[in-house]
């Protein structure tokens, strides 16, 4: 089975530019995260889908973040415009339930300079 | 406040020793999955616990989820170079209807001295 998609692999912007992050979950998982990983800290959820709903958002920045997952399948983040803290990973993982079974991409580490 | 504690922060041990990691958690645990992660990497799933006392084991790692469900270790036996990297814990703390979603600890940075 292939695992979930990320791309790119890096990315490196200057502050108030955007970027975008593609992610392509295992077919047929229905559940799709995007976490924050801030160097030195856990994952932290910014948003959670269940086919192209959203399910939570509470942690998502809303003034720069945006995310979308249209027809329940691939899903994009957006920053605009970035700033110097939001250096970090970007995972995103997807489940094929509500609850457990959580695969992990292999992230986007964004670098703002 | 961190729901999730994880100790410790770091760990240097010497190949061949056997170590601990633990993760603590206020709440109780829904379900508790341990990840491994090179740095600035993806999460490599380890094991997930579900029931209080349950223990599991892959090759040289186990994993166990105290009676009480708000506890969870991680012990390597017999450590390598090859077990290097950041272990997580996450946890589902959902209540009942849970959302599904996990949060984590902070890691612990494992280092493995030839």
């Amino acid at each position: 089975e292939a695992g979930v998609a990320q791309s790119p692999r890096y990315k490196i912007i200057e502050k108030r530019q955007s970027v975008a992050f593609w992610c392509n979950p295992i077919s047929g998982h229905a559940t799709l995260y995007w976490y924050q990983q801030i160097l030195g800290q856990g994952p932290k959820l910014l948003i959670q889908f269940q086919n192209n709903g959203v399910v939570d958002d509470s942690q998502l920045p809303k003034d720069r973040f945006s995310a979308e997952r249209l027809k329940g399948v691939d899903s994009t983040l957006k920053i605009q415009p970035a700033k110097l803290e939001d250096s970090a990973v970007y995972l995103c993982a997807s489940s094929l339930r509500l609850s457990g079974g959580y695969t992990f991409g292999s992230g986007t580490r964004l670098t703002v300079v | 406040s961190q729901e999730l504690e994880q100790s410790p922060q770091s760990l240097i041990v010497q190949e061949g020793k056997n170590l601990t990691i633990n993760c603590t958690s206020s709440k109780t645990l829904y379900g508790l999955y341990w990840y491994k992660q090179k740095y600035g990497e993806g999460l490599i799933f380890l094991m997930m616990l579900q029931k209080g006392g349950e223990e599991k084991s892959h090759e040289k790692i186990t994993a166990k989820l105290d009676e009480k469900k708000q506890q969870s270790s991680l012990h390597i036996t017999a450590s390598q170079p090859s077990h290097a990297g950041i272990y997580l814990c996450g946890a589902d703390i959902g209540y009942g209807g849970s959302q599904g979603n996990l949060i984590f600890g902070k890691g612990t940075k494992l280092s493995v001295k030839p």
